[in-house]
């Protein structure tokens, strides 16, 4: 089976500008969660998708949202950049029908916001 | 919330020797995942624990969780440069994935 896929793998942006991230997990994979890497924070849980319905969601500001299509892929949407949103977001994908099932990672969006 | 902490930060070994990283707990944890990262890459699952005083291993990678379930060990045999890495332990708390800061090892000549 392939894996996890994000696109695209960098991003560049500036201040105020908004940006997608997308996503496509392993196939049969129902469950699809958002990870921010920062070397300060470390990974902090974004939010997670389930059947096209946010399940949870982690501390983080409106700014950051994100949407989950029929065939399971999902996108993440961040609105006024700002610096502090220079990060790697990692997507992640399990079966997750009940309870938690392992994650499976994809390789990750660099964004970097001047 | 529950804090996982990583010990060492930072790991530095001959290749060929062993080494243990360990992850703690601040709360009880019923499933414990063990990841490696490859600098700014995705993450790769390694194992997962649930059961106190279980014991996994795959390849030359051992890990175990204790009997009272709040730590859990990561243990490296003949370590190769293959190895090199970040080393991520992760707590189940039902819905997603709690990270500790992570363990960077370096395997030198």
């Amino acid at each position: 089976k392939a894996g996890v896929t994000q696109t695209p793998r960098y991003l560049i942006k500036t201040r105020g500008q908004q940006v997608t991230l997308s996503c496509s997990p392993i196939s049969g994979h129902r469950s699809v969660s958002w990870y921010q890497q920062t070397p300060g924070q470390g990974l902090q849980f974004l939010f997670e998708y389930f059947s096209e319905t946010q399940r949870n969601k982690g501390n983080f500001p409106g700014r950051f949202s994100g949407r989950q299509f029929s065939n399971s892929r999902s996108e993440m949407n961040v609105s006024t950049l700002e610096l502090g949103d220079s990060a790697l977001y990692l997507c992640a994908s399990s079966q997750m029908t009940s309870g938690t099932d392992t994650q499976y990672f994809g390789p990750g969006t660099r964004l970097t916001v001047l | 919330s529950q804090e996982l902490e990583q010990s060492p930060q930072s790991l530095i070994v001959q290749e060929g020797k062993n080494l243990t990283i360990n992850c703690t707990s601040s709360k009880t944890l019923y499933g414990l995942y063990w990841y490696k990262q490859k600098y700014g890459e995705g993450l790769i699952f390694l194992m997962m624990l649930q059961k106190g005083g279980e014991e996994k291993s795959h390849e030359k990678i051992t890990a175990k969780l204790d009997e009272k379930k709040q730590q859990s060990s990561l243990h490296i045999t003949a370590s190769q440069p293959s190895h090199a890495g970040i080393y991520l332990c992760g707590a189940d708390i039902g819905y997603a994935l709690n990270f500790g800061k992570g363990t960077s090892l370096l395997v030198t000549p």
